[in-house]
């Protein structure tokens, strides 16, 4: 069964470092997401993108976060430069159409 | 924009007994209703979904309600196994143009006794 794929699984950086999350969306899905979850808290909508643009994004995504879908394959989730609130676990999703979302296992974030 | 309350934070069934879990929403425009399960550590997983031209949904041990007019829905689990233990959380979307933002609640923690 075709699956969003993450990498890393887990990753450790220091306050004010640069970050990009990898994810490898299902291959024929043209709708591409990031979710984040804080340990012990619900799933919170990021951003949304389509057509190679962003199609919406949360007040939480602000300019320290971007997007890139460098290639036909991968979609990379950048934070410029972390903060220690940053430290969540980081959810890729995709769809193809209307209906069901599929989720990536994720990529836990720790900023020391 | 949309919020969803969700109820109860946590609940503690025996097994074989059923468990209700309750959302509300307050965007009347949201039309997908879809429920995930999270085990520890794991990945939301889609366990049912319905859509506002529906009113009831049916899948095994697992049913799904939703009242458009009071702007609820609810999940509900028969015949609990130990398995069923795990975060469920509900959301809510607008799908429009094939694109959904999922807003979701703040997730029911589920144990099921044996």
């Amino acid at each position: 069964e075709p699956e969003v794929t993450q990498t890393p699984s887990h990753q450790v950086t220091q306050m004010g470092q640069e970050v990009i999350l990898r994810c490898v969306p299902i291959s024929n899905h043209l709708y591409f997401y990031w979710y984040r979850q804080i340990l012990g808290q619900k799933v919170e909508f990021l951003v949304s993108f389509y057509n190679n643009e962003i199609s919406e994004k949360s007040e939480i995504f602000d300019d320290q976060f971007s997007v890139e879908r460098p290639d036909g394959s991968n979609f990379t989730l950048k934070i410029r430069s972390t903060k220690l609130e940053d430290s969540a676990m980081y959810f890729c999703a995709s769809l193809f159409r209307a209906g069901e979302l599929f989720f990536g296992e994720g990529s836990r974030l720790t900023v020391l | 924009g949309e919020n969803v309350e969700q109820h109860p934070s946590t609940l503690s069934v025996q097994e074989g007994d059923s468990a209700v879990i309750k959302c509300t929403y307050s965007d009347s425009a949201s039309n997908y209703f879809p429920w995930y399960k999270q085990e520890l550590g794991k990945r939301p997983q889609l366990i049912i979904d319905i859509r506002s031209n529906v009113g009831e949904k049916k899948d095994q041990r697992i049913a799904v309600t939703l009242n458009k007019t009071a702007k609820h829905f609810s999940l509900h689990i028969t015949e609990t196994q130990p398995e069923d233990s795990a975060v469920y959380f509900c959301a809510a979307s607008l799908l429009q143009g094939g694109s959904e933002k999922l807003v979701f609640g703040k997730g029911t923690k589920l144990t099921v006794n044996p």
